[in-house]
C-alpha cells in the first residue's frame, strides 16, 4: 500500500479564497482523521469519521472549515473563504480501532 | 478533556548516550498510546503503540512503557545516534464518548551531536 495520499503538498493562495485540501485513507482502514498543526498550537484534531461517517467536529475552528467523505477512499477539507491564520500544515491519518495510526505527509498551506 | 504534556521540550546530547522522554496525560481512560517521530518538514512516523493493557513494547533501540494509573508513559532510546535526531510525539486515543481522535503533546525536539 503507498499509505494516506495527501493533495496538494504545497498550497498558496489569497486571503477569500476557497482551499480544497484532498486525503486518499489507506484501504480497510476505518478511521480517518484531518490535523491542523502550527507552532503554537501543536497537532490539533480537527474531524474525524469512522465508516464515511464524521464522529466529532468539534475541532473545526469555525463554519469557514467543512469536511466531507463521500466514499471509503477519499475525504475532502475545505477551507471558505480562507484567512491568513489558516496558514499551517494539515494532516491526514488513518487506522483500523486499536491499530497505530499512519499520517499522509501533509499540505503546507500558507494564505497571503 | 485529555490534555497531554511532554517533557523535555528540547533535548541536546552527545552521540552514544541513553536517554529519556517523558509524556503524561490527564485521563487515563485511554485506549492506547502512540509514539511518532517527525522530520522536519515531513509526516509523522509510527514508532511503537502500546495498548491500555500492555506495560511496555520494544523495537529495536525503542523501548516505550506505559503507566496508565499515573497517566505516565516513556520512551527510552538506547545508544542514540545523530540519525535519531527529530521530534518526538506522543499521542493518547481516548476510550470514552465517541473520542477516538488522538490528541497529541507538543512534542520533544531531539538533537543527537555527533
Amino acid at each position: 500500500d503507498a499509505g494516506v495520499i495527501q493533495s496538494p503538498r504545497h498550497e498558496v493562495t489569497e486571503m477569500g479564497q476557497e482551499v480544497t485540501l484532498r486525503c486518499k485513507p489507506i484501504s480497510g482502514h476505518d478511521y480517518l482523521f484531518w490535523y491542523r498543526q502550527t507552532m503554537m498550537r501543536g497537532l490539533e484534531l480537527l474531524i474525524y469519521f469512522n465508516n464515511n461517517v464524521p464522529i466529532d467536529d468539534s475541532g473545526m475552528p469555525e463554519d469557514r472549515f467543512s469536511a466531507k467523505m463521500p466514499n471509503a477512499s477519499f475525504s475532502n477539507l475545505k477551507i471558505q473563504p480562507s484567512e491568513p491564520r489558516d496558514s499551517a500544515v494539515y494532516f491526514c491519518a488513518s487506522a483500523r480501532r486499536f491499530h497505530p495510526a499512519f499520517f499522509g505527509q501533509g499540505t503546507r498551506l500558507t494564505v497571503v | 478533556k485529555q490534555e497531554v504534556t511532554q517533557i523535555p521540550a528540547a533535548l541536546s546530547v552527545p552521540e552514544g548516550e541513553n536517554l529519556v522522554l517523558n509524556c503524561s496525560f490527564t485521563d487515563s481512560a485511554i485506549y492506547n498510546l502512540q509514539w511518532f517521530r517527525q522530520d522536519p518538514g515531513k509526516g509523522l512516523t509510527s514508532l511503537l503503540l502500546i495498548q491500555s493493557s500492555q506495560r511496555e513494547q520494544t523495537s529495536g533501540r525503542l523501548n516505550a512503557s506505559l503507566d496508565k494509573s499515573s497517566g505516565r508513559s516513556t520512551l527510552y532510546i538506547a545508544a542514540s545516534q545523530p540519525g535519531d535526531s527529530a521530534t518526538y510525539l506522543c499521542a493518547v486515543r481516548d476510550s470514552g464518548g465517541g473520542a477516538d481522535g488522538l490528541t497529541f503533546g507538543k512534542g520533544t525536539h531531539l538533537i543527537i551531536q555527533p
